[in-house]
């Protein structure tokens, strides 16, 4: 079984772009969450959807969004870009998001953005 | 909202040493606390997580104790090999379907021969 998949896996942007990163969730995971992860920092979370609906947003700014598709992919669009949104961008899927072993997330290996 | 912290940010440790990473969070209603594991350039992998309704869990060399009293929880690799090396995160979540997972800022383990 193929893993979650993320796409591009590396990508160059300058200031003032706009960039959409993709993922592909673990078949028959419905739910996916995005994080950023800025060199040597923990994870942090920016988006969770399940079933299509946004079911969390983290502490970022509008230019930030995000959406589910009916086969339960995710695309993550940051417009503007500034130079510190470059990071790894993770997503994550899980089966759903209810309490118990099915909402044990699994991450994809990321998307590595640099904006110049 | 959840808050982690993580301690120590690097810890070297020779071969078949023992190794702990603690963590402390700040919501007591948080009831979701995995470990992952992140090899330079690769995917955050899950290697054990626990919840609340139980205080300790273990998986070969790996283990996991909880105290909910304190906030804290801490992850032990005993028998450390080469193959551990990489960048520990701790995590919290509260429980709810909205409610989000919140990582500690990450420990560098380096096992030396």
């Amino acid at each position: 079984d193929a893993g979650v998949t993320q796409s591009p896996t590396h990508l160059i942007k300058t200031r003032g772009q706009h960039v959409t990163l993709r993922c592909s969730p673990i078949s028959g995971h419905k739910s996916v969450s995005w994080y950023q992860q800025v060199l040597g920092q923990g994870p942090q979370f920016i988006f969770q959807y399940y079933e299509k609906e946004e079911r969390g947003r983290g502490n970022f700014p509008d230019r930030f969004s995000a959406r589910q598709f009916p086969n339960y992919s995710s695309e993550l669009n940051v417009n503007a870009l500034l130079l510190g949104d470059s990071a790894l961008y993770l997503c994550a899927s899980s089966l759903s998001t209810s309490g118990g072993p099915k909402n044990i997330q699994y991450f994809g290996a990321g998307t590595r953005l640099s904006v110049l | 909202g959840e808050n982690v912290e993580q301690h120590p940010s690097t810890l070297s440790v020779q071969e078949g040493d023992s190794a702990v990473i603690k963590c402390t969070y700040s919501d007591s209603a948080s009831n979701y606390f995995p470990w992952y594991k992140q090899e330079l350039g690769k995917r955050p992998q899950l290697i054990i997580d626990i919840r609340s309704n139980v205080g300790e869990k273990k998986d070969q060399r790996i283990a996991v104790t909880l105290n909910k009293t304190a906030k804290h929880f801490s992850l032990h690799i005993t028998e450390t090999q080469p193959e551990d090396s990489a960048v520990y995160f701790c995590a919290a979540k509260p429980p709810g379907t909205a409610s989000k997972l919140t990582f500690g800022t990450g420990t560098r383990l380096q096992v030396t021969l």
